[in-house]
Order: C-alpha cells, then structure tokens, then sequence
C-alpha cells in the first residue's frame, strides 16, 4: 500500500500570502495519479486537481499542482477567506487508493 | 445538476451488518466508476472501495477487504456498499463519490453529504 504523507501537519498564514502544501509518496505514484481535495468544516470534500496538475472544473488558477513520482506540491496563491480549510492528496494509480493525512491551513 | 445521495447509515451492533445505498442524479450513472470513502468525525479521509463502471472491477482497503462488498445497479443508478461483521473501528460518515472516468483509477468529482454509521453495542 502507498503511504502518503503530508506536510506541514498545520499552515498558518494571512490572507493575500501564499501557500505551499507538499504531499510525498511512499513508492512513485503510477501515472502521476494524484489529487488534491478541499474540506471545509461540515462539508464534504471538494476536487480541487486531480493527474498532479490539472484543475477540476471551476477551480481558479490561483491553485495550481506540480510534481511527479513520489513528490507532489499544491500552491495557493493570494490566499482568499474560503481558501482556509483542510487539504488532503490522494494517490490513485494503485489500488487502494489512499489519502494523506491532510494539511490544515489556518488564519494567521 | 449532479447530486450523489446516501442513505441506510445508523446504530449497529458489532458483528452485525448494514447495507448503505447512494442515490445518483444529474448524469449518466454508467458512464463512471464510483467509490465509498469514510471519515471519522475530526479525523482524515479514507477510501474504503471502489467499483468501474460495469461493475466489472472493484477493489477495497485492506481494513474492509474480505468484510464490504461494493455493487452497483446502473438500470436504477445507485451504489450500494453491503457491511458485514462490522467492528467499531468502522464508526464514520460514509461518502458516496463519483469517479472521474470509467475505469475505478480516477479521483472524485462530485460528492454526497454521507450517512453516519455508529457501531456501538
């Protein structure tokens, strides 16, 4: 099974600053199947980038992905009220499918 | 609009069984793999199983493997996840989430709200 881990566990930053989450695979992730996921308190996760880099439908490019193999990054820039939330990676090119951890960004 | 509803969650025994359903409106439900994931409440995600769209594929975590059977009914589109022997590790809100592509390797696009299961005695 691929263990993701993420880091950091907690980002504190301001709004207008700019984020940098890093999500590191135990063994390469087949395909650069990687997806990023947004959760807002009480509310169920939402696609924010999925193959390391591609925005889902209606995300602004403020989020953008990078990475391959077993190194992936997901930056936020100009961060905005909403974007306070937990972020969690996803590997999906070997069964299962596991998540990471999450990194929660917080209002500095 | 596309909109994924669960249902059938509750109290449970552990050792007993309970079968979860998802609702599936606003697209073509055969056209995409669909996936359980849970989440205790506070606590991270975790993908539980996923099935392709003919139902021809599905794979599980190794927490469920051998205890969950994930099935689908794409003339009614609904996913349903049958639960046996459950434990109280398994305790969590259960989404029901549509895959990306046909095939079960796909992130997941759309969401439901979950259903709640508590295994407790």
């Amino acid at each position: 099974e691929i263990v993701l881990t993420q880091s950091p566990g907690t980002l504190s930053l301001s709004p207008g600053e700019s984020a940098t989450l890093s999500c590191r695979a135990s063994q390469s992730v087949a395909s650069n199947y990687l997806a990023w996921y947004q959760q807002t308190p009480g509310q169920a996760p939402r696609l924010l980038m999925y193959s390391a880099s591609s925005r889902a439908p209606g995300i602004p490019d403020r989020f953008s992905g990078s990475g391959s193999r077993t190194d992936f990054t997901l930056a936020i820039s100009r961060l905005e009220p909403g974007d306070f939330a937990v972020y969690y990676c996803q590997q999906y090119g070997t069964s299962p499918f596991s998540f990471g951890q999450g990194t929660r960004l917080e209002i500095k | 609009e596309v909109r994924l509803v669960e249902s059938g969650g509750g109290l449970v025994q552990p050792g007993r069984s309970l079968r979860l359903s998802c609702a599936a409106f606003g697209f073509t439900f055969d056209d995409y793999a669909m996936h359980w994931v849970r989440q205790v409440p506070g606590k991270g995600l975790e993908w539980v199983s996923g099935i392709n769209w003919n139902s021809g594929d599905t794979v599980y975590a190794a927490s469920v493997k051998g205890r969950f059977t994930i099935s689908r009914d794409n003339a009614k589109s609904s996913l349903y996840l049958e639960m046996n022997s459950l434990r109280v590790e398994d305790t969590a809100l259960y989404y029901c989430a549509k895959g990306m592509a046909f095939d079960s390797r796909g992130s997941c696009d759309t969401w439901g709200r979950g259903t709640l299961v508590i295994v407790s005695s």
